[in-house]
């Protein structure tokens, strides 16, 4: 399948700091990208859908001022935890996806707030 | 998009095949089966999918009622690699477009 990169693949940063994650699509350029968060023991949550060149659609209760997406270009895609709290960590996991291709995600990246 | 059941958790012998069911009754004509697994700390890895038709490839195969109210994702010869949770979505393909809505999946725990 095609490759999907994040970076970092894990951070650790103080509460009230900012912490962005890149999602990267390394063999397609990516019209559209999801970002989505897991918490320990649970199933995979859909945060928000970006596609590219336009705003990022939120799910709702997903706050969009506290987590900033960009999707500036078909093969990168950022996320950007602001003013980050304990309850923020998680695991945070993109996915790429475009006419023609399936859906393909990246390996995740563990923010730990402390 | 219609739900999925899944047993949340199966054994399986290292060597023996793995059959993981999927009921989805409420599936609608034009939404597709979709297999994605999981690996502990890992994103999910796409698997499989297909329509009506039985979908083979060199990952696993995908066995789909006549009626499509489930199916059985099939991995033949399962190894200790293939322990993960495995998620079975049904969705419209929409080309580019369409989240992937997961539910609590099966854990595959293959034993040696």
């Amino acid at each position: 399948g095609a490759v999907v990169s994040q970076h970092p693949s894990w951070v650790i940063c103080k509460s009230g700091t900012s912490v962005k994650i890149e999602c990267r699509s390394l063999d397609f350029q990516a019209t559209t990208m999801f970002w989505y968060r897991q918490f320990p023991k649970q199933s995979l949550m859909l945060m928000a859908t970006s596609n590219e060149g336009s705003k990022a659609t939120y799910e709702q209760g997903v706050e969009k001022d506290k987590f900033l997406i960009n999707h500036a270009s078909l093969t990168l895609s950022t996320l950007t935890v602001t003013s980050a709290h304990p309850e923020d960590s998680s695991f945070y996991i993109c996915s790429s996806t475009s006419e023609g291709y399936e859906q393909y995600f990246g390996p995740g990246t563990r923010l730990t707030v402390t | 998009d219609a739900k999925t059941t899944q047993p949340p958790s199966m054994d399986c012998a290292e060597g023996r095949a793995a059959n993981l069911p999927c009921n989805h009754s409420t599936i609608s004509g034009n939404e597709y089966v979709y297999w994605y697994r999981q690996i502990h700390s890992q994103g999910p890895q796409y698997i499989i999918h297909g329509l009506k038709n039985n979908e083979t490839n060199e990952m696993a195969s995908l066995i789909i009622t006549e009626d499509r109210k489930s199916s059985t994702l099939i991995l033949p010869h399962a190894t200790l690699r293939d322990t993960a949770v495995y998620y079975c979505i049904v969705r419209v393909r929409r080309g580019s477009q369409g989240n992937l809505i997961f539910g609590k999946g099966t854990k595959l725990s293959v034993k040696p």
